[in-house]
């Protein structure tokens, strides 16, 4: 796609459920993004993938968190048994490049998720 | 640990006067910083990019700076416009395959009339 694409916009769901944010990143973007926004905060890095390898999953929270990229594109962040203190901007990003030296960093519109 | 912090957390300043944003990280090894606006709501922006051996690097009214000894960088803004009210937000790049970006928490500016 011409850019980054997130889905849903905006989810509003009761704590204990489970959602699915997913992300459609630039066409043969090798490396992608996701972290989490809080109002008022700076970014929080919670994953990262090169094509369907998960790098890094360092920054996911806690074992509720998961997220994958079976085919080395369209990627989904799943939240089990939400919790009020989930609520965020999810946002994804995705680059050209692997090593992403240099490149840009392209970033999507993001997913607000609450918790209620 | 790689770690990114940033300075002010915010700042207010009228319309017109310049700033400066700083960022300090001890990302090792370092491949590259960059600089992005975040407007409220919308995604960032891509301000700058510097790599290792780049000193300094200007966008319009935005002037990023890197020390790569001191692992320090500023952005400093012209004559600034309204329109610049966003947050600002440094992020860095290890160099080192597979190893993910280290973003700041950003600096909050509001330029007032």
């Amino acid at each position: 796609g011409a850019g980054v694409s997130q889905s849903p916009r905006y989810k509003v769901t009761k704590r204990g459920q489970d959602v699915a944010l997913r992300c459609d990143p630039i066409s043969g973007h090798v490396s992608l993004y996701w972290y989490r926004q809080a109002l008022g905060q700076g970014p929080e890095f919670l994953t990262y993938f090169n094509y369907e390898a998960q790098q890094d999953k360092s920054g996911l929270p806690n074992d509720r968190f998961s997220a994958e990229r079976p085919e080395g594109s369209i990627s989904t962040l799943t939240i089990q048994r939400t919790e009020q203190r989930d609520s965020a901007m999810y946002r994804c990003a995705s680059s050209s490049d692997r090593t992403i030296s240099g490149n840009t960093i392209y970033f999507g519109e993001g997913s607000w998720l609450t918790v209620v | 640990k790689n770690q990114v912090e940033q300075s002010p957390q915010s700042l207010i300043i009228l319309e017109g006067k310049n700033c400066t944003l700083q960022c300090n990280y001890t990302v090792s090894p370092f491949s590259n910083l960059r600089w992005y606006k975040q407007d409220t709501g919308r995604g960032p922006v891509s301000l700058t990019i510097m790599t290792f051996s780049e000193n300094t690097k200007s966008n319009g009214r935005y002037t990023a700076t890197l020390d790569a000894d001191t692992k320090q960088s500023s952005l400093h803004i012209t004559a600034s416009q309204l329109s610049d009210s966003a947050s600002y937000i440094c992020v860095v790049s290890p160099n080192q395959a597979g190893t993910a970006l280290i973003f700041g928490k950003g600096t909050t500016l509001s330029v007032s009339s």
